[in-house]
């Protein structure tokens, strides 16, 4: 159980396009999604939290007009990275937490999107 | 300071020895702290979670965590080749519910 899944898992785009990533949980409902940047040999930094049919919360330095989330359901959330730059090139991963979960705080991490922006 | 602090590495060991693993949190009132595996280009998968001071043992894996001090460690036990990565320690935060990383310890065990 706990299976959480990202699509697309690579993708390449020229300077000024928008990406849409999503996250699925796959076998549990969740409440809440976390969206994470890494780049390379950085650790996670959290970008946005978003629970189920309200606005995203966004992390301090984070453009909210860039990187729109959205979490229409409580097995899907979408990051849309609007005009990309080359600047905005990582590792993306989003995280779940589960009601069945709610006690722990325990989140299971999609596999990752990498972006690269020419 | 930082949140979560831990050694960036890299920490070498040979196979079969004991890897520990240090981090430190600067929020007292933190309840629950997480030890996860991430292999370079993977996501980061959990290998244990401790919420009470004292040890928790999971197989190969014994996390600590002294919440006087302020400290959580990981042990592992008979390292293998296969336990090279980068582990990351997270703490949560009450105040804006989510986990903070650490930078992250990288491991590499010799065969």
């Amino acid at each position: 159980g706990a299976v959480v899944s990202q699509h697309p898992s690579r993708v390449i785009c020229k300077s000024g396009t928008s990406v849409k990533i999503e996250c699925r949980s796959l076998d549990f409902q969740a409440t809440t999604m976390f969206w994470y940047r890494q780049f390379p040999k950085q650790s996670l930094m959290l970008m946005a939290t978003s629970n189920e049919g309200s606005k995203a919360t966004y992390e301090q330095g984070v453009e909210k007009d860039k990187f729109l989330i959205n979490h229409a359901s409580l097995t899907l959330s979408t990051l849309t990275v609007t005009s990309a730059h080359p600047e905005d090139s990582s590792f993306y991963i989003c995280s779940a937490r589960g009601t069945s979960w709610a006690n722990s705080n325990e989140q299971f991490f999609g596999p990752g999107t990498r972006l690269t922006v020419l | 300071q930082k949140e979560v602090e831990q050694n960036s590495g890299p920490l070498s060991v040979p196979e079969g020895a004991i890897a520990s693993l240090n981090c430190t949190y600067s929020d007292r009132g933190s309840q629950s702290f997480f030890w996860y595996r991430q292999y370079s280009g993977k996501s980061p998968e959990l290998i244990m979670f401790i919420y009470s001071n004292g040890d928790k043992e999971d197989g190969r894996f014994t996390a600590q965590l002294n919440k006087a001090s302020q400290y959580v460690s990981l042990l592992i036990r008979d390292s293998q080749p296969s336990d090279s990565a980068t582990y990351l320690c997270a703490v949560h935060m009450e105040y804006g519910n989510k986990l903070v990383f650490g930078a992250g310890t990288i491991l590499r065990v010799k065969s």
